[in-house]
């Protein structure tokens, strides 16, 4: 399970305050991935960034920001302006491989904010 | 933007049957589909991908099928086992791994012994 990781596991905020996930990988991907996970919706792409200090919004960037300060580091902040935080988070991390283009997922924050 | 759409939501079979899963994309651009199976409490990962140029691709019990007229692509899965139980998403993408990939909302998949 190692090259890619998340914390903390679980997460609990009050609503109102802003939180920050954490995402590291030591697969020396260039590309890395927020996505939501809700129950029935898939996962939905938050933000995205192909290279260090750029990012991308993805479908559902609002109420939420991120930093690409370096290579191995994608940290997400919820902000108090995300309307319904409470869900599952992954981070990704992509490479180009032998033909395949796969991402890499991290186990995932659970965020629950009453 | 790209939106796929993936059916069932869920789908049981009986162990030894085989399953389709089925997905749909609108952005003609889009070049590269990978499907990736998520067990409960795990993160998901990548079980097979197909490039729009290839129509079928298969990897011992999983194949995926391309139909880039229609904008169709699905997953078969024979002989399954009860540790095919999972949920199963397709996803659209352009070109390289820095693209941004497009997630189908999925489909739980229950084998029954």
């Amino acid at each position: 399970d190692g090259g890619i990781t998340q914390s903390p596991k679980y997460l609990f905020r009050k609503e109102g305050q802003n939180v920050t996930l954490s995402c590291e990988q030591n697969l020396n991907h260039d590309a890395m991935y927020w996505y939501r996970q809700d129950p029935g919706q898939g996962l939905r792409l938050i933000y995205y960034s192909q290279i260090v200090n750029d990012f991308q919004k993805g479908d559902i960037a609002e109420g939420y920001s991120v930093s690409r300060e370096k290579k191995e580091s994608f940290p997400l902040t919820v902000t108090s302006a995300q309307k319904n935080p409470t869900a599952f988070y992954l981070c990704a991390s992509s490479s180009f491989s032998s033909g395949r283009y796969e991402q890499y997922f991290g186990p995932g924050t659970r965020l629950t904010v009453t | 933007g790209e939106n796929v759409e993936q059916h069932p939501s869920t789908l049981s079979v009986q162990e030894g049957d085989s399953a389709v899963i089925k997905c749909t994309y609108s952005d003609s651009a889009s070049n590269y589909f990978p499907w990736y199976k998520q067990e409960l409490g795990k993160r998901p990962q990548l079980i097979i991908d197909i490039r729009s140029n290839v129509g079928e691709k298969k990897d011992q019990r999983i194949a995926v099928t391309l139909n880039k007229t229609a904008k169709h692509f699905s997953l078969h899965i024979t002989e399954t086992q009860p540790e095919d139980s999972a949920v199963y998403f397709c996803a659209a993408s352009m070109k390289t791994s820095y693209d941004k990939v497009i997630f189908g909302p999925g489909t739980s998949l229950s084998v029954i012994p």
